[in-house]
């Protein structure tokens, strides 16, 4: 079952505006992380936030975790058109698990 | 560096017939490694992941089998594929971190579609 779900599923910006995404889950995690995935090609790993962070950083790309509100938001400042792509939350349980848990993604455009 | 490779990219195939996909990774050894289903404009469904030779689990009732030969080497077989098989498949591996699951590493993928 989706453990993460992403919202919007779809969302189209200019290119140099910020793009914010918003991940909700349902049971207690050891850790969260962002995927992207360029149309047809394999996922690429880009940040891992812990339970017990609630802000990261990396390059234009700033993470937010809120676990009482069981919630992470990705934004990507100054987007690009290169930014164009499908971006997947993902959450591993908190406990034994080495598995993660996907969401269905959201759609980013930026048009150039 | 670590590299994967998944083959072949693409393959069309009919119904009844057999499957084998191949994941090999270059680069690390004794990773966990990770077969994922995706459909059309949806999320990633995790299908087996193996800790090691010859040890794999099952995440869904399907028709789809894993092996794992070779320490660096991941097999998705099927005997007689469905049109339900039809899907973009993903390897992914990971660093052996005990027992919590970190940053995974995907494939380029394979599209397959059943005929």
């Amino acid at each position: 079952s989706q453990q993460g779900e992403e919202d919007p599923q779809a969302l189209s910006i200019q290119e140099g505006e910020n793009a914010t995404m918003n991940c909700s889950y349902k049971t207690s995690i050891n850790n969260l992380q962002w995927y992207r995935q360029n149309s047809g090609r394999g996922l690429v790993h880009l940040i891992l936030i812990r339970s017990n962070e609630r802000e990261k950083h990396s390059g234009r790309l700033r993470v937010t975790l809120d676990t009482s509100k069981k919630s992470s938001s990705l934004l990507i400042t100054a987007s690009r058109a290169a930014d164009t792509a499908s971006y997947f939350c993902a959450t591993v349980g908190s406990g034994s698990a080495r598995q993660l848990t996907f969401g269905s993604g959201t759609q980013l455009t930026v048009l150039p | 560096s670590q590299t994967i490779h998944q083959w072949p990219a693409t393959l069309v195939q009919p119904v009844g017939s057999p499957l084998s996909l191949e994941c090999t990774v270059e680069g690390t050894s004794n990773p966990n490694l990770y077969w994922y289903r995706q459909a059309a404009g949806r999320g990633l469904q995790l299908l087996f992941y193996s800790v090691g030779i010859g040890q794999i689990s099952s995440e869904v009732p399907q028709n789809l089998s894993a092996s794992r030969p070779q320490d660096r080497q991941f097999i998705l077989s099927s005997k007689k594929l469905l049109l339900s098989d039809s899907g973009f498949y993903l390897c992914a591996w990971s660093p052996e971190t005990g027992t919590v699951s970190y940053e995974q590493y995907f494939g380029p993928g394979t599209r397959l579609t059943v005929t």
